[in-house]
C-alpha cells in the first residue's frame, strides 16, 4: 500500500512569505505527527493529531506555526512570515492508533529553504 | 525532559566489519524505542521497534537491544556492507506522550 506522502518535496520561500506544507498519511492511520529536522540533527517534535483533534502542539516554535487536520486525514502545516531559522526539513509521520506501541511511519519530508 | 544521545556521531569502517551503535536516554519511563535509517535527502525508514517489555529485536543482519533501567540501547550490524552507509537514528516514546524524542544520529560510512 501507499506510504506517507508529502508535498511539495522542496520549497524555496523569500523571508516574510507564508508557506503551506501538506501531508497525506497512510490510509486509516489515526495518529499524525509533524517533526522539524535541522541540518545534521535529529528530528524534533512539533505537533500531534489524533483524528482531527490536535492533542499536543507543545513543540511548535512560535505562533507563526499552525497545523490542521480538519477531516482526520490530510494535514497541513502552515508557517506565516517565514524567517531564515525556519529553514529545515519538515517530516510527517503517521501511526495506526493513538494508544499502544505502534510504529510511526515517516514521509520523505519537505525541504524548506528561506532566503 | 527526555534527552537522547547517540555515540559516536560518525563512524567509518571497512566492509565486512561488525559494528555497534549506541543510544542512551535520560528518562527510563519509556513506552518503546525505535531505530531508523535515513539516507541523504530522504525520509526515515523504520528498522526495529522494541517495546519497553522486550530486551531485543532482530531483523536480518540487525540486532537491537534495550536495557531500560540503565537507559541504553545498542544497534548491532553484522557483516557491514557499503549499502549500509546512512545515518542511523534512535528515538524513544515516553509513557507520558505519543511523540518520539530523537538522538542526533550516527553517520555511518562503510568503505568497500
Amino acid at each position: 500500500g501507499a506510504g506517507v506522502s508529502q508535498s511539495p518535496r522542496y520549497k524555496v520561500a523569500k523571508r516574510g512569505q507564508d508557506v503551506a506544507l501538506r501531508c497525506d498519511p497512510i490510509s486509516g492511520h489515526v495518529s499524525l505527527f509533524w517533526y522539524q529536522q535541522a541540518l545534521g540533527q535529529g528530528p524534533e517534535f512539533l505537533t500531534y493529531f489524533q483524528n482531527e483533534a490536535q492533542l499536543d502542539k507543545s513543540g511548535l516554535p512560535s505562533d507563526r506555526f499552525f497545523a490542521e487536520r480538519p477531516e482526520g486525514s490530510v494535514s497541513t502545516l502552515k508557517i506565516q512570515r517565514t524567517q531564515q531559522e525556519d529553514s529545515a526539513v519538515y517530516l510527517c509521520a503517521s501511526s495506526l492508533a493513538g494508544t499502544g506501541g505502534y510504529e510511526q511511519y515517516f514521509g520523505p519530508g519537505t525541504r524548506l529553504t528561506v532566503t | 525532559k527526555q534527552e537522547v544521545t547517540q555515540i559516536p556521531a560518525a563512524l567509518s569502517v571497512p566492509e565486512g566489519e561488525n559494528l555497534v551503535l549506541n543510544c542512551s536516554f535520560t528518562d527510563s519511563a519509556i513506552y518503546n524505542l525505535q531505530w531508523f535509517r535515513q539516507d541523504p535527502g530522504k525520509g526515515l525508514t523504520s528498522l526495529l521497534l522494541i517495546q519497553s517489555s522486550q530486551r531485543e529485536q532482530t531483523s536480518g543482519r540487525l540486532n537491537a537491544s534495550l536495557d531500560k533501567s540503565s537507559g541504553r540501547s545498542t544497534l548491532y550490524i553484522a557483516a557491514s556492507q557499503p549499502g549500509d552507509s546512512a545515518t542511523y537514528l534512535c528515538a524513544v516514546r515516553d509513557n507520558a506522550g505519543n511523540m518520539l524524542t530523537f538522538g542526533g544520529g550516527t553517520r555511518l560510512m562503510v568503505k568497500p
